[in-house]
């Protein structure tokens, strides 16, 4: 079965340091989330894509965040610098377009520990 | 603004006793209503949807009824297993235009003694 994939599994770094994580979604998946899982919190989204296209970044906090999808299929979630509220789960999810609801299948997470 | 509101946790059930996971929300127009599970250390599963009222999910001995009149979409079980404890969360999610990000409640965890 067809599977998001994420890496690094967990990060630590250190404050002010720079971090990047990898998704790559379901193959044939046109759109792409990020989302930001702080602990005993539900995921809130932080981005999302459609192919190449950023289509919802208002919860991204761009002073620091970034995000790309320069091919439509895998995506970089970049923190620079990273602060110690930036620890938390970072999941990454894809879905297909078309008709009806559209199912969100989410990877395994990065886990972001900054000391 | 939508939002998803469900009980808090822990709930500490024992095997096959009954479960009931209340959830409602908040929302304009007509969201999908979903629930997703997380088992330690990995990410979300979808569990159940349903995307319009009365609409009943169910996979794996969990059901649960989209409610509109009372904004409800509550999680059952009949029977619960060890295997079952993990964290569940209720989420809303509304088509339509660009963006059809799931908006989740805070997540009740169910732990399940044999």
């Amino acid at each position: 079965e067809a599977e998001v994939a994420q890496s690094p599994r967990y990060k630590i770094t250190e404050k002010s340091q720079a971090v990047a994580f990898w998704c790559d979604p379901i193959s044939g998946h046109a759109t792409l989330y990020w989302y930001r899982q702080i602990l005993g919190q539900g995921p809130e989204l932080l981005v999302q894509f459609q192919d190449e296209s950023v289509v919802d970044d208002s919860q991204l906090p761009k002073d620091r965040f970034s995000a790309e999808r320069l091919k439509g299929v895998d995506s970089t979630l970049k923190i620079q610098p990273a602060e110690l509220g930036d620890s938390a789960m970072y999941l990454c999810a894809s879905s297909s377009t078309g008709t009806g609801a559209y199912e969100q299948y989410f990877g395994p997470g990065t886990r972001l520990t900054v000391t | 603004g939508n939002s998803v509101t469900q009980m808090e946790g822990p709930v500490t059930l024992s095997e096959e006793a009954f479960l009931t996971i209340n959830c409602t929300y908040t929302a304009t127009g007509y969201p999908s209503l979903f629930w997703y599970v997380q088992y330690p250390g990995e990410g979300l599963q979808l569990l159940l949807k349903a995307t319009k009222a009365d609409d009943k999910g169910s996979n794996k001995g969990f059901e649960a009824t989209y409610r509109k009149e009372t904004t409800s979409f509550h999680l059952e079980k009949g029977s619960v297993q060890v295997s079952d404890s993990a964290v569940y969360f209720c989420a809303l999610s509304r088509y339509g235009g660009a963006t059809n990000k799931l908006i989740f409640g805070t997540g009740t965890l169910l732990a399940v003694q044999p």
